[in-house]
This record gives C-alpha cells, structure tokens and sequence, in this order.
C-alpha cells in the first residue's frame, strides 16, 4: 500500500497569511494526488486534482504542485472560510490513501 | 445538480450487519465508478471501497475484506453496503463518492454507524 505522510498535523495561522501543507508518498504516484478541504461535519470537498489542477469553482488562492512523491498545496492568502482541516490523497493505485490530515486553525 | 445521499446507518450491536444505501441523482449514474469512504469520531478519512461503473470491477481495503460487499444496482441509481461481522472500530461517518478518472469529485453527506452494546 501507498504510505501517505503529510505534514504539519496541524498549523495555527492569520487571516492573510500564505500557509503550505506537504505530502509525500512513500512510493511515486506520478502527478495522481488530489486534495481535500474537510469542515467539521461536512463532507470532503475536492480542491485540487491531478497534484495541481484547481476544480471548478475553488478561489485561485488554492494552488498544488509536486510529482512523484513530493507534493504540497499553498493557499496564497488564508480567508476566514479556509480554516479546516486539508487530507491530500493518492489515487495512482489501490488503495485509495488519505493522508492523516492537517486542521490549519485560527492564531 | 449532482445528489449523493446515504442512508441506513444506525446503532448496531457488536458481530451485528447492517446494509447501507447511496441514492444517486442529477448524473448517470451507470458510467461511474462509485466508493465508500468512513471516518471514525475525531479521525481522518479512510477509503473502504471501490466498484466500477458496471461492477466488473471490485476492491476493499484490508480492514473490511470478506466483512463487507459493496455492489451497485444501475437500474436504481443506487450504491450499496453490506457491512456483517461489524466490530466497534467499525463504528465511523460512512461517505459514498463518486469517482471521475482518478478524483472523487461529489462526496453524499454522510450516514453515521454505531457499533456498540
């Protein structure tokens, strides 16, 4: 199985601030990782797929890069309604891996 | 408007079964592959399961293998669960999500199962 170890576990950050969030695989998922913004009681939303292609509808804020087993999602400058919790996810093979998560709060 | 909407969680007794539901609606729902993903109380997401768009195509995590079956029924738009052995590390927020190459794009609300005595 695909190791996922994604870091910090959490992060305590401003209204403004440019925060990024790392994954890495413990084997190459090519550019298949995909991230998720989870607020409390609510399903996952998907941010970014393909490790840096924005979906539809999410603020230009929100940017990925990496490949291979290296990755990271940068939120340019954080607004209110980002403070959550952010799972990146392999889908290069199964299983499915999440990473344990990473809840970015209000400093 | 994509709708994925779970249902037939509840408190069930240890070794216990359950069979949970995914209605489907505002795409067609025969071309997509379909998972279940579960969170337990305060934990991370874990993906459980997979099933192609015409069910050829079946794969479960470790921890729910030869315990659950999930299986699709296209004529209904609907996913399926079936859950037996159930254990209380079982007990989790079960999601139902649509999968659209290599990306779970819509993601139902959630159904919650309780394992306990």
């Amino acid at each position: 199985d695909v190791q996922m170890t994604q870091s910090p576990s959490s992060l305590s950050a401003s209204v403004g601030d440019r925060i990024t969030i790392t994954c890495r695989t413990s084997q190459s998922s090519s550019t298949y990782l995909n991230w998720y913004q989870q607020k409390p009681g609510k399903a996952p939303k998907l941010l970014i797929y393909a490790a840096s292609s924005l979906q539809s509808g999410v603020p230009s804020r929100f940017s990925g890069s990496g490949s291979g087993t290296d990755f990271a999602l940068t939120i340019s400058s954080l607004q209110p309604e980002d403070f959550a919790t952010y799972y990146c996810q392999q889908s290069y093979t199964s299983p499915w891996t999440f990473g344990q998560g990473t809840k970015v709060e209000i400093k | 408007e994509v709708h994925l909407v779970e249902s037939g969680g509840r408190l069930v007794q240890p070794g216990g079964s359950l069979r949970l539901s995914c209605a489907a609606s505002g795409f067609t729902f025969s071309t997509f592959a379909m998972h279940w993903v579960r969170q337990a109380p305060g934990k991370g997401l874990e993906w459980i399961s997979y099933i192609s768009s015409t069910s050829n195509s079946i794969y479960y995590a470790d921890s729910v293998k030869g315990r659950f079956t999930i299986s699709r029924d296209n004529a209904k738009n609907s996913l399926y669960l079936q859950m037996s052995s159930l254990r209380s590390e079982d007990t989790a927020v079960y999601f139902c999500a649509r999968e659209a190459v290599s990306l779970f794009d819509y993601w139902g609300q959630g159904t919650l199962v309780t394992v306990s005595s």
